[in-house]
């Protein structure tokens, strides 16, 4: 049973440039949410998608945009790349109403320069 | 804003030393889980508690939640090099919500 698949692995970006991650949760799992892990901080709740809307919000600014797909997949788009957008963009899965936890990604490593 | 605050940071040790992690804070979560995250990976969840004062166990690591919902703590009893890793803690708001608020976590080295 395949766990959360993210794509691409890595990703070298150019600052200002625009760049679309990808998110497959695991099976059975309905809600996808989106971290950001700077190098040597824990995770930071970026925002979490539930039936294709966003359902919460942390503190990112409105270039930080995404989706979910009917199939429950979801997407992280970023825009107009930051050099502090470089990091370990990290999706995690689980099931709403289910026990607690979240199954994590192995990410998605983004360098800006 | 809901922070959880882990200490120590860092910790180096030898096989077969014991350690506990904490991880404070001034709010009070509906549930605290424990992760384990190694270098190029996604965290791996180790636990979750949600009753205060409870204790779980998961051969060598012991995890409580405090009686208010607000700490939590990690024993790791003889410590092996393959515990070798960051311990990151992460809390679950109350209302319902699932959003998680982490540490910073705790790097641990375990020597042999």
């Amino acid at each position: 049973d395949a766990g959360v698949t993210q794509s691409p692995t890595h990703l070298i970006k150019t600052r200002g440039q625009q760049v679309t991650l990808r998110c497959s949760p695991k099976s059975g799992h309905d809600t996808v949410s989106w971290y950001q892990q700077a190098l040597g901080q824990g995770p930071q709740f970026i925002f979490q998608y539930y039936e294709e809307e966003e359902r919460q919000r942390g503190n990112f600014p409105d270039r930080f945009s995404g989706h979910q797909f009917p199939n429950y997949s979801s997407e992280l788009n970023v825009n107009a790349l930051l050099l502090g957008d470089s990091a370990l963009y990290l999706c995690a899965s689980t099931r709403r109403g289910g026990s607690y936890g979240y199954t994590f990604g192995s990410g998605t490593r983004l360098t800006v320069v | 804003t809901q922070l959880l605050e882990q200490s120590p940071q860092f910790l180096s040790i030898q096989e077969g030393e014991n350690l506990t992690v904490y991880c404070n804070s001034s709010s009070v979560f509906s549930s605290l889980q424990w992760y384990r995250q190694e270098p190029g990976e996604g965290p791996v969840l180790l636990v979750t508690v949600v009753t205060g004062g409870e204790v779980k166990k998961l051969k060598r690591l012991t995890f409580q939640f405090g009686d208010a919902r607000k700490d939590s703590s990690l024993h790791i009893t003889a410590a092996q090099p393959g515990d070798t890793g960051l311990y990151l803690c992460a809390g679950a708001a109350t209302g319902g919500s699932e959003k998680l608020v982490f540490g910073k976590g705790m790097k641990l080295t375990v020597n042999p």
